[in-house]
């Protein structure tokens, strides 16, 4: 079946550092891929999305281009900050109304 | 802005004993989800519903489970008979159109079977 595979954390990272949390997925036929993120005492929001090989989904600084080839997703963004310390999950959409989730990388960033 | 609202934000039972989770998604949304995560694993998905009725449902989402929409606002998932293994966060979401993934959630209800 289809599933989800993210790099675990927790990632601490120093302000203005380069961000990258590896995602890779199985799955049949052409799936929409997400991130989520999810900030201290909230629910999860959706970050970006792309729906088809070669997109990329683009907010807030973060990025991340849907790689068929090698089937992932990884978020990306150039220079983080205080605020982006969050749980970022990785999912896809294939059929259905199901999200398939990653077990979600704890992300800190210190000043 | 409009968002997911859930109640409790915590509850501990005994085992056997049933829960109710509640939810009010955004108003003008018509999909509806509940979602867990036990912890150190995956959020993982349980049931959509749509127009009164169950869309699709996991293979968690067994008769020990129940849905309901008791009146325009309100989303409740019933646990009847808890298991020590139903400890979990809950998410409730909600979405104003069909199979985009797009979805607004809850800030969770976290169940704690002893």
């Amino acid at each position: 079946g289809d599933s989800v595979t993210q790099m675990e954390g927790p990632v601490t990272l120093s302000e203005e550092a380069f961000l990258t949390i590896n995602c890779t997925y199985t799955a049949t036929g052409y799936p929409s891929l997400f991130w989520y993120v999810q900030y201290p005492g909230e629910g999860l929001q959706l970050l970006l999305k792309a729906t088809k090989a070669d997109d990329k989904g683009s907010n807030k600084g973060f990025e991340a281009t849907y790689r068929k080839e090698t089937t992932s997703f990884h978020l990306e963004k150039g220079s983080v900050q205080v605020s982006d310390s969050a749980v970022y999950f990785c999912a896809l959409l294939n059929s259905g109304y199901a999200l398939n989730f990653g077990k979600g990388t704890s992300l800190l960033v210190t000043p | 802005e409009p968002e997911v609202t859930q109640t409790p934000s915590h509850q501990v039972t005994q085992m056997g004993q049933e829960v109710i989770l509640r939810c009010v998604p955004i108003s003008n949304h018509l999909y509806f989800y509940w979602y867990r995560q036990i912890l150190g694993q995956k959020v993982e998905f349980l049931v959509s519903f749509y127009n009164n009725e169950i869309s699709e449902k996991s293979e968690i989402f067994d008769d020990q489970f129940s849905v309901e929409r008791p009146d325009g606002s309100n989303f409740t998932l019933k646990i009847r008979s808890t298991k020590l293994e139903d400890s979990a966060m809950y998410f409730c979401a909600s979405s104003g159109a069909a199979n985009t993934g797009e979805l607004f959630f809850g800030e969770g209800s976290r169940l704690t079977v002893l």
